[in-house]
């Protein structure tokens, strides 16, 4: 079974600053891929960046990078350059690329990031 | 979003009514999950379809919940003689494949709120 936790309360960062959002998970599977979604008020579920298991670098998608470190079985969420607008709830999940019934994407609890002028 | 439609957006039931929740993947995608968010609480997994065919419903409570992704059609989620607790988020999400990495797709949500 897989398991993801995220136990931050929630975060304040200064506008324009970087933050890190941490996510663990736990998996006895070999193959699989790592997520973040923002979920901002208006109720959305946003993709954000995405890392496979046997991906050797870390992911990047603009402000966004995912710290992951595999041996500790973390894939933090690090965003630069801070903004307003990304004030919103958080979310890290997971899927088992093997496929079939286990495709489906496990979700943490999430972690309401707010972003001050 | 990469085109996953769903409808309604908001949906306001009586308790004791039905609720019909609609998805449409993106086009060329077979395979739809189905989550529901609680309020102040993170996705959960409900169910899981390829066209006419339930591969999990490991999250699906036991009773009035059901699914079904028909040969044609869009994806229904159907909630019958609904209850206060009913009231949530529900997302649809798409991919071509079971296997298929990061090729998951969202809907905007339904939400649904028992009165």
């Amino acid at each position: 079974a897989q398991k993801i936790t995220q136990t931050q309360p929630g975060m304040f960062v200064q506008e324009k600053e970087a933050v890190t959002l941490d996510c663990t998970y736990d998996t006895s599977d070999q193959s699989y891929g790592l997520f973040w979604y923002k979920q901002p008020s208006s109720g959305e579920m946003i993709f954000l960046i995405y890392q496979g298991s046997y991906d050797e670098q870390n992911a990047t998608e603009g402000r966004y990078s995912l710290n992951f470190q595999k041996a500790r079985k973390s894939a933090n969420l690090v965003i630069s350059a801070s903004q307003l607008g990304d004030s919103a709830m958080y979310f890290c999940a997971m899927r088992d690329l093997r496929g079939g019934a286990n495709s489906k994407l496990t979700f943490g609890k999430g972690i309401t990031l707010s972003v001050r002028p | 979003n990469a085109g996953v439609m769903q409808n309604p957006r908001h949906l306001v039931r009586r308790r004791g009514q039905e609720a019909r929740l609609r998805c449409s993947p993106v086009k060329g995608h077979s395979h739809v999950y189905w989550y529901r968010q609680l309020p102040e609480e993170g996705l959960k997994f409900m169910v899981y379809l390829q066209k006419e065919n339930i591969i999990d419903e490991s999250g699906m409570p036991k009773e009035r919940f059901s699914a079904e992704f028909p040969k044609e059609g869009p994806s229904i989620l159907r909630i019958q003689q609904v209850v206060r607790g009913d009231s949530a988020a529900y997302f649809c999400a798409s991919s071509p494949r079971s296997g298929s990495g990061n090729t998951i797709y969202f809907g905007e949500g339904s939400w649904l709120t028992v009165v």
